[in-house]
């Protein structure tokens, strides 16, 4: 099966710092990929998608590569403030519209 | 307000006795979806629907029914609870199978079976 995981399951950054959250994905064929960030006692929000056909795409202060050689998402998040500290999960979608997330990596952000 | 409403929040009931959690969206998405979140697994999708009567199993569909008679509700169905089915569970939706518009979540539904 797919199996989406993720480097850290802790990044501690200073305030003011860039932070960057990497995701590895199993499956060459998925086509669609999503950041998603989640506060303690709250839903996933959407932060940032990419598709396949694409190496990177920004946001407000946040960028997501995709290295499909490696199979690898990164989400880099520029000055990182305290609002930022979270768990942060990546998703994959495969070609039969399932989704799958990583574990998720909880981010600090340091004042 | 756009969002995704699910109720109950909280729930605890016991093995065997069957309960309802339902989902409604208010933005008219074709796409609608359950996970579960348990530690250390993540988020995993245990159904979806691309539309009205049309729905999908996911990753861990087993001891789960969903339907979907109507574009705005997805209500997840456990026939008979099981305390392997404790979790947290969260409904998405999102506008289209196109993958062009953001992904919402309710606020989840913590579940305990005893």
């Amino acid at each position: 099966g797919e199996s989406v995981g993720l480097h850290l399951p802790t990044l501690s950054v200073q305030e003011g710092d860039n932070s960057i959250i990497n995701c590895a994905y199993s499956n060459s064929a998925s086509d669609y990929f999503i950041w998603y960030k989640q506060e303690s006692g709250k839903g996933p929000q959407f932060i940032i998608d990419i598709r396949s056909n694409m190496d990177k795409r920004q946001g407000q202060r946040v960028t997501v590569l995709l290295n499909k050689t490696v199979k690898h998402l990164s989400l880099q998040i520029a000055a990182t403030q305290p609002g930022d500290s979270a768990v942060y999960f990546c998703a994959e979608k495969n070609t039969g519209n399932q989704f799958y997330f990583g574990t998720g990596t909880s981010l600090t952000v340091i004042p | 307000e756009a969002q995704v409403t699910q109720n109950p929040r909280y729930l605890i009931t016991v093995t065997g006795k069957k309960l309802t959690v339902t989902c409604s969206q208010n933005m008219n998405h074709e796409y609608m979806s359950w996970y579960r979140q348990d530690p250390g697994l993540g988020l995993r999708q245990i159904y979806y629907s691309m539309n009205v009567e049309v729905t999908d199993k996911g990753d861990v569909p087993e001891g789960y029914k969903v339907s979907r008679k109507e574009k705005r509700n997805f209500p997840l169905i456990l026939e008979s609870p099981s305390p392997n089915q404790t979790s947290l569970y969260f409904c998405a939706s999102r506008g289209d199978g196109n993958w062009n518009t953001e992904a919402f979540f309710g606020q989840g539904t913590r579940l305990t079976v005893v």
